[in-house]
């Protein structure tokens, strides 16, 4: 069974930095595409960044490019989401999903459980 | 960005209703659409992939069609479980975009 464990979210104040985790298991994780995937409180779901397999493609929504950085460690099943210069439009629900289709980005399944990040002073 | 709209934005519904709940996608995206589900304080859920494959495990009430830029979730025989808000994804291009969602309330 895939299991998406997130950690290291919490209490930022604005303009400071977060790093995201997410360990993963139940599949062979280097042949997956993995994708994050955030929710304001009370609002829709914003994708985030994507990461290919072996790490060589990445891609960001504008709303991140340059602040954000997507990274993965093949040798540990872990997903990264570096996360720099936050503001409070950043607060939300931050969920690590798998691409359902390989090393493609077109699906998501699973998600992870969701780790909440509050950008406030 | 690919635009995508969903209708209605809420609705109300009886258990063993039928509901559809529709997407438009702002440019055509061919069959690369899916729909998700969602309840409250949980993660959000595939149901449907390429506009019309149900996901494994998913029950054969829930089914989608489409293509180009229009596209239709239905679920029929509405249960209790299925009250929840439904997106619509696109998976054609980057950025990925999801529509704002529907709230399926139970009447």
């Amino acid at each position: 069974e895939v299991h998406l464990l997130e950690s290291g979210g919490g209490l930022v104040q604005p303009g400071g930095s977060l790093r995201l985790s997410c360990a993963a298991s139940g599949f062979t994780f280097y042949k997956y595409a993995m994708t994050w995937v955030r929710q304001a409180p009370g609002k829709g779901l914003e994708w985030v960044s994507s990461i290919g397999g072996r790490g060589a493609s990445t891609y960001y929504a504008d709303s991140v490019r340059g602040r954000f950085t997507i990274s993965r460690d093949n040798s540990k099943d872990t997903l990264y989401l570096q996360m720099n210069s936050l503001s409070a439009e950043d607060t939300a629900i931050y969920y690590c999903v798998k691409s359902a289709s390989g090393d493609y980005v077109n699906w998501f399944d699973p998600w992870g459980q969701g780790n909440l990040v509050i950008v406030s002073s | 960005d690919i635009q995508m709209t969903q209708s209605p934005s809420s609705l109300s519904a009886s258990v063993g209703d039928r509901v559809t709940i529709t997407c438009r996608a702002s440019q055509g995206i061919s069959s690369w659409l899916a729909w998700l589900q969602q309840k409250p304080g949980e993660a959000p859920k595939l149901l449907i992939y390429a506009a019309s494959s149900l996901q494994n495990g998913v029950p054969s009430r829930f089914s989608g069609s489409g293509s180009g830029t229009d596209f239709t979730l239905t679920i029929n025989s509405l249960q209790p479980e299925d009250f929840a808000t439904y997106y619509c994804q696109q998976g054609y291009s980057f950025p990925i975009t999801f529509g704002q969602g529907t709230r399926l309330d139970i009447k």
